[in-house]
């Protein structure tokens, strides 16, 4: 297993276009995440997956924002409509149920970087 | 609020010495983790240490330690030996149930090292 996986790694759009990326997990993992980091800033928790549910939704996430995880194996996150301030960094991690072990057994992708211009 | 404080936007060290890389946290939960990740130019978030709030002892992993002082609420993270390759982006975060479970992580701002030669 190479690890987690996400595609694009950049994003060039026009305001108003729609964007989609791609998370592929580690295969064992049944838990996904997605996390925001904008420019000097840490990562922003946006939402998470168990399996195929999505379990929890930030505030920052809005109505423009959808995330799916078809069949709990790769996730999808869609901008509609996108803004000047969607421009960022979109992290995916992965990780087992009850990992609180060393690290929590987070993994990290390396992000889709977006500019919306 | 649960939150991870890093008062250092930037730290420059010469190659081989050690440094310390300043975090601290609020929460009243009794039970939390702690992180730090490393964060090079290639944008993956890189797992380094954790260190759990029950943990009798200070973590420590390679080159990386954590200086746990709980009743000050820090988890400075020390790199001894720098190297080159050190030069990143460093991140704390927490985990804990009231910054929304264990579910997701709570992250600092960062603190950019650049390793002198």
């Amino acid at each position: 297993d190479t690890g987690v996986s996400q595609n694009p790694r950049h994003k060039i759009t026009k305001r108003g276009q729609n964007v989609t990326f791609r998370c592929d997990p580690i295969s064992e993992h049944n838990r996904l995440y997605w996390y925001r980091q904008t420019l000097g800033q840490g990562p922003e928790f946006l939402t998470y997956f168990q399996n195929e549910a999505q379990l929890e939704k930030s505030r920052l996430l809005s109505d423009r924002f959808s995330a799916e995880r078809p069949k709990g194996s790769f996730s999808t996150l869609e901008i509609q409509r996108t803004e000047q301030g969607d421009s960022a960094m979109y992290l995916c991690a992965s990780s087992l149920a009850g990992g609180s072990g060393i690290g929590g057994g987070y993994t990290f992708g390396s992000g889709t970087r977006l500019t919306v211009v | 609020a649960q939150k991870i404080t890093q008062t250092q936007p930037g730290m420059f060290v010469q190659e081989k010495e050690a440094v310390t890389l300043d975090c601290t946290y609020d929460t009243s939960d009794p039970s939390y983790g702690l992180f730090w990740y490393k964060q090079p130019s290639s944008g993956e978030m890189i797992f380094l240490i954790y260190q759990g709030s029950y943990d009798q002892q200070n973590a420590t992993e390679g080159r990386y330690s954590l200086n746990f002082q709980k009743a000050r609420k820090s988890a400075n993270l020390v790199i001894s030996a720098s190297q080159l390759g050190d030069s990143a982006m460093y991140f704390c975060a927490m985990r804990a149930p009231r910054a929304g479970g264990y579910n997701k992580l709570i992250f600092g701002a960062g603190t950019r090292l650049a390793v002198h030669p």
